[in-house]
């Protein structure tokens, strides 16, 4: 049962590096998103995704690109990093629409930017 | 818009009390609610959910949730804490016209024994 998977689970980049997280999912679901969560700020949307080909912007998109080639796969790039990207990127997918159905998330990966 | 408030960041519990986590919510439309629990180091995992069926919801490990709209509140409840239920909580809102979740900024559960 893998679920959500995220790699790498932890990453130490230098301020103007560019690096992608991975996400995959084996649920089918047609819904994924990445959240960033930084201390007392709860949960923030970057991007999400209703199906392949499809994405769109969340609350807080800028410095980050989203692709969806394949409904397993939904990968999150950082171009030109900055330290106030550094946090806690989770992925999650869901299997409703309309926000009906829960989500599911990854054990999330912790990134730093010096 | 729509937005989700807890209150109380810190809440701390004997063990053996009331559990009581506050989640107050602001949506145009009938909303979905959630609250979901993150243990160390891990992801969320869902708690409960309220889809407009039964006002009372009940989640795993006996925690109640109860959906009031004229109070726009989904406060989570358990009669008795465990150790194990020390960990941070989030509530959260979607909208039935929406693809989006919003998360609450979390309350830190301290259990102490």
């Amino acid at each position: 049962n893998a679920g959500v998977t995220q790699t790498p689970k932890f990453r130490i980049l230098k301020i103007g590096q560019s690096m992608t997280l991975q996400c995959a999912q084996d649920m089918n679901h047609n819904y994924m998103y990445w959240y960033r969560q930084d201390p007392g700020m709860g949960l923030k949307l970057i991007y999400y995704s209703v199906g392949a080909g499809i994405t769109d912007k969340g609350e807080v998109p800028n410095g980050y690109n989203v692709s969806r080639s394949t409904t397993e796969d939904f990968p999150l790039r950082l171009e030109l990093a900055a330290p106030s990207q550094t946090s806690v990127y989770f992925c999650a997918s869901s299997y409703l629409a309309g926000g009906a159905g829960e989500l599911f998330f990854g054990e999330g990966s912790r990134l730093t930017v010096l | 818009a729509q937005s989700v408030t807890q209150l109380g960041s810190h809440v701390s519990v004997s063990e053996g009390a009331l559990v009581l986590l506050r989640c107050n919510y602001s949506s145009s439309v009938p909303p979905y609610l959630f609250w979901y629990v993150q243990y160390p180091n891990q992801g969320l995992q869902l708690l409960l959910k309220y889809t407009s069926a039964a006002t009372l919801v009940k989640g795993i490990n006996d925690f109640e949730a109860e959906f009031k709209k004229s109070e726009t509140s989904f406060h989570l409840t358990k009669p008795s804490a465990h150790m194990s239920d020390a960990a941070e909580y989030f509530c959260a809102v979607s909208v039935r016209t929406g693809n989006q979740f919003y998360f609450g900024t979390g309350t830190s559960l301290t259990v102490i024994p």
